[in-house]
């Protein structure tokens, strides 16, 4: 059974700081990987997905890698912003028929 | 600027009163999900549909929940009798052929 672990829980930086979150998981056989930002009280909002074939997706200041060899993700976050606080989910999809399996999130505070 | 769209927002309702969610997915998207979330189990799927047939249903009470899709525009989440344990915000997300996953902006139930 696939498993998802996000650490740290929760991290705190100063504006302007460069960041990494990190996202393991259990069965690196997986179709995609998707990020997702969370603010209080709202919906999550997909940030990125890296397909299986891939090794790399960027957004503008975020930059999502993936190794499946080694079961991880990660989400570099350039120049951090008190606007990039928020919760950050990494979700796992095992197959095209199966749902994401999610982890429980970092909750990221860039202090001004 | 294609987005899930979630009613109600707020529900505030009485202990056994039947709670009727309904979401829009994105036109077009053909895998429609339902998940609750809450503080202390975090972000839970409760069913998925395909192409308007439910795929995965194993995460709802079954006695007391059921998620039916009428047509491809429209999913419902009805709850009956409610339960206070039945609050929490319940959100739906749809994907489309690359599975990237969109979430709508959530119902807050609240059973009192």
């Amino acid at each position: 059974k696939q498993e998802v672990t996000q650490i740290p829980a929760a991290l705190s930086v100063p504006e302007g700081e460069n960041l990494v979150l990190n996202c393991s998981f259990t069965d690196s056989a997986i179709y995609n990987l998707q990020w997702f930002r969370q603010d209080p009280g709202k919906g999550l909002t997909s940030l990125l997905l890296i397909q299986s074939s891939q090794r790399e997706q960027t957004s503008g200041r975020l930059n999502a890698s993936l190794d499946k060899s080694s079961g991880r993700s990660t989400l570099y976050i350039a120049a951090s912003q008190p606007g990039d606080s928020a919760t950050y989910l990494c979700a796992v999809r095992d197959s095209g028929n199966t749902p994401l399996v999610f982890g429980k999130g970092t909750r990221l505070s860039v202090i001004a | 600027d294609a987005r899930v769209t979630q009613t109600p927002r707020d529900k505030v309702t009485e202990m056994g009163q039947e709670v009727t969610m309904r979401c829009q997915p994105i036109l077009g998207h053909n895998t429609v999900f339902w998940y609750r979330q809450t503080m202390m189990q975090g972000l839970e799927l409760l069913a998925y549909f395909r192409n308007r047939a439910p795929l995965d249903d194993s995460g709802m009470p079954k006695d007391r929940f059921s998620a039916e899709m009428p047509d491809a525009t429209l999913a419902t989440l009805k709850i009956q009798p409610s339960e206070p344990r039945d609050s929490a915000v319940y959100f739906c997300a749809s994907a489309g052929p690359s599975l990237r996953q969109f979430f709508g902006p959530g119902t807050r139930l609240t059973v009192l």
